[in-house]
């Protein structure tokens, strides 16, 4: 069992539409949970980062963690044309100099006009 | 400022052949990363470091070497370029909290 799974996708939208986006993962230490938006030949964008359990809004943008089911979600709300990227989840066990992310494969989102 | 920055951009290098790919960041972050993304395969730990003149290998750092003489450069080394080097490469700065990435290194090896 790979460490983070994630569903490559392609995933393809209208806009307006609420998109879920998610990742589980195996390694029951993971306690920092991050999103990054990577557009087409350009570095990954750090968008949500979460400590435990729980749920962190950000304007359009909500992550939720869910750590009994080692289960994390973004939420994207009123998708636009601009949220077309790839997504990919993060995470460490570790917040000091340990700290080493494991990703996991990303999904392909496009929205379209 | 500037954040963290890769250069070149875009390089093809033959087989055999060495380069450096340089990676600078401007936020006095003490931890800096190398990674590689191959299409389907997300990004993979090369090297890191914790600080300057301390580094360690991450989970694929073979054929590659990396040095820390100031807390601002992170410099790889590809010695004897081969083409399962042809890859994307980020660098990563971060201090506490998540990780902060340049726009990456295109990287072919024919």
């Amino acid at each position: 069992q790979k460490e983070v799974e994630q569903d490559p996708g392609p995933l393809s939208v209208p806009e307006g539409a609420i998109v879920s986006l998610n990742c589980t993962y195996s390694n029951s230490a993971f306690q920092y949970f991050m999103w990054y938006r990577q557009y087409s030949r350009k570095g990954p964008e750090l968008l949500m980062y979460t400590y435990s359990s729980g749920n962190k809004e950000d304007g359009r943008f909500t992550a939720q963690v869910d750590k009994s089911s080692k289960y994390i979600s973004l939420f994207i709300r009123d998708s636009q044309p601009s949220d077309s990227a790839t997504y990919l989840c993060a995470m460490s066990d570790s917040g000091g100099s340990n700290y080493k992310l494991t990703f996991g494969k990303g999904t392909l989102l496009t929205v379209n006009p | 400022n500037a954040g963290v920055t890769q250069t070149p951009k875009f390089r093809i290098l033959k087989i055999g052949q060495s380069m450096t790919l340089q990676c600078t960041q401007d936020m006095n972050h003490n931890y800096m990363y190398w990674y590689r993304q191959d299409p389907g395969m997300g990004l993979k730990l090369i090297y890191y470091s914790v600080g300057a003149g301390i580094t360690d290998k991450g989970e694929v750092p073979n054929g590659y070497n990396v040095s820390r003489s100031t807390t601002e450069d992170f410099p790889l080394r590809l010695e004897l370029a081969a083409p399962s080097q042809t890859s994307v490469y980020f660098c990563a700065s971060r201090e506490t909290g998540a990780s902060f990435f340049g726009q990456g290194t295109r990287l072919t090896v024919v």
